[in-house]
């Protein structure tokens, strides 16, 4: 199947805003999702977007969806040490069941 | 705690030997969905049920894999014949029908 594309690293200073980019392949796709995964751990859900909005703020979490360019991101605001994980990106595929997740981006935050 | 639970949380076998995973999901969820996950890599789809009915596999599970889901609660993946690629985190999530997908600690499998 295709790939969804995410940048692999990214660090970022405490209290900085960090900003991770995905990029997904099904232009049907209904809802779009930010999985944070920690070091031996499973996946936590963090936050997720219906494909009919651009736009959803969570606490510290902003989601920007472009459905023309099939282009998703991520925005942690003051961003802390304990925000050091692996953010996964995922689509939930039109065929109704299965996500489709990219190779996830490392976020590592220096104090 | 009501969220998704995975046992064993690790589990080291010898090549060639069956092993046998279970979750459990949340209790009210009708779908279970299994991933596996290998290093550097997002989680890849496996198979899922609705309720008992295992309705889709994908074709990364092959015949040493089998899954089930008897009374449409827990799930167990057995892999027979185990062989060093099947070396993994293998995830359990479950979800409402169109729900989000909660996900479990994962089991971690190495074989030597």
């Amino acid at each position: 199947g295709e790939d969804v594309e995410q940048s692999l690293f990214l660090s970022v200073r405490e209290g900085d805003s960090s900003v991770i980019n995905c990029t997904y392949t099904d232009s049907s796709s209904t809802y779009l999702y930010w999985y944070k995964q920690e070091p031996g751990a499973g996946l936590q859900l963090l936050t997720y977007i219906f494909s009919n909005m651009d736009m959803k703020q969570d606490q510290r979490l902003t989601v920007l969806l472009n459905k023309k360019d099939k282009h998703l991101s991520l925005r942690i605001a003051d961003t802390q040490t304990g925000d050091s994980a692996i953010y996964f990106c995922a689509e939930y595929l039109s065929s109704g069941y299965a996500l489709n997740f990219g190779k996830g981006t490392s976020l590592l935050v220096t104090p | 705690d009501t969220g998704v639970s995975q046992d064993p949380r690790h589990k080291i076998t010898k090549r060639g030997q069956n092993v046998t995973f279970r979750c459990d999901p949340i209790s009210e969820h009708n779908r279970l969905y299994w991933y596996r996950q290998t290093l550097g890599q997002g989680p890849e789809f496996l198979t899922y049920f609705q309720n008992e009915a295992q309705l889709e596999k994908s074709r990364l599970l092959s015949d040493r894999f089998s899954a089930e889901r008897p009374k449409g609660s827990f799930s167990t993946l057995e892999i027979q014949r185990t062989e060093q690629g099947d070396s993994a985190m293998y995830l359990c999530a479950s979800s409402t029908i169109m729900g989000e997908q909660y996900f479990g600690p994962g089991t971690r499998l190495t074989v030597t």
